[in-house]
């Protein structure tokens, strides 16, 4: 099974701080990597789909990238609404998707 | 609007069962493969579960492999999992999902979730 990475599991940053967040995929997934925004007592909102494709109504600042089997999500300018768990999701196992143990943005 | 409305969460002894559905609308529900997704209290998400559009595949994680069911009856709209031998551990809430347009990989949609405490 392909096993994901996510680092760190926690950060305290400040608004208007650039919060970068990584996913390392246990083997190649391509470009099938998504990122996922939660919410306490919500259900996750989907980001970033395919590595880098910004999902419509999702702010500019957020943006994906990869690098071999590294994945970074970038929020450009932390605003006060991005305190959250961020996941990240491979679906390169056609059959077996799976996620990244998250990553919780609290306030600095 | 889509909408995915899932219900049938309880409390349930170990070992017992319990089905879940999940109610969809706003969409054409079976040109979409849809999933199970469960987070456990304080926890991060856990793909559980996938079936095909047509119900022709389905495929598991292996932490419930052989003790649940994924089906889906189009002509209702409705996802479902059945769950036999209930753990502790499969105490969580219970998200069922959509997958993105177009092959999407992706989900696009969540329900609310429905809880489900496995507990004696």
């Amino acid at each position: 099974d392909i096993q994901m990475t996510q680092s760190p599991s926690s950060l305290s940053a400040s608004v208007g701080d650039r919060v970068t967040i990584t996913c390392r995929a246990s083997q190649s997934i391509s470009s099938y990597l998504n990122w996922y925004q939660q919410k306490p007592g919500k259900a996750p909102r989907l980001l970033i789909y395919a590595a880098s494709g910004l999902q419509s109504g999702v702010p500019s600042r957020f943006s994906g990238s990869e690098s071999g089997t590294d994945f970074t999500l970038t929020i450009r300018s932390l605003q006060p609404e991005d305190f959250a768990t961020y996941y990240c999701q491979q679906t390169y196992s056609t059959l077996t998707w799976t996620f990244g143990q998250g990553t919780k943005v609290e306030i600095k | 609007e889509v909408q995915l409305v899932e219900s049938g969460g309880v409390v349930v002894q170990p070992g017992g069962s319990l089905r879940l559905s999940c109610a969809a609308s706003g969409f054409t529900f079976d040109d979409f493969s849809m999933h199970w997704v469960r987070q456990a209290p304080g926890k991060g998400l856990e793909w559980v579960s996938l079936i095909t559009w047509d119900g022709g595949s389905t495929s598991y994680a292996d932490s419930v492999k052989g003790r649940f069911t994924i089906s889906r009856d189009n002509s209702k709209n409705s996802l479902y999992l059945q769950m036999n031998g209930l753990k502790t551990d499969d105490t969580a809430l219970y998200y069922c999902a959509k997958e993105g347009p177009n092959s999407g990989f992706y989900y696009d949609y969540w329900g609310q979730g429905t809880l489900v405490t496995v507990s004696s």
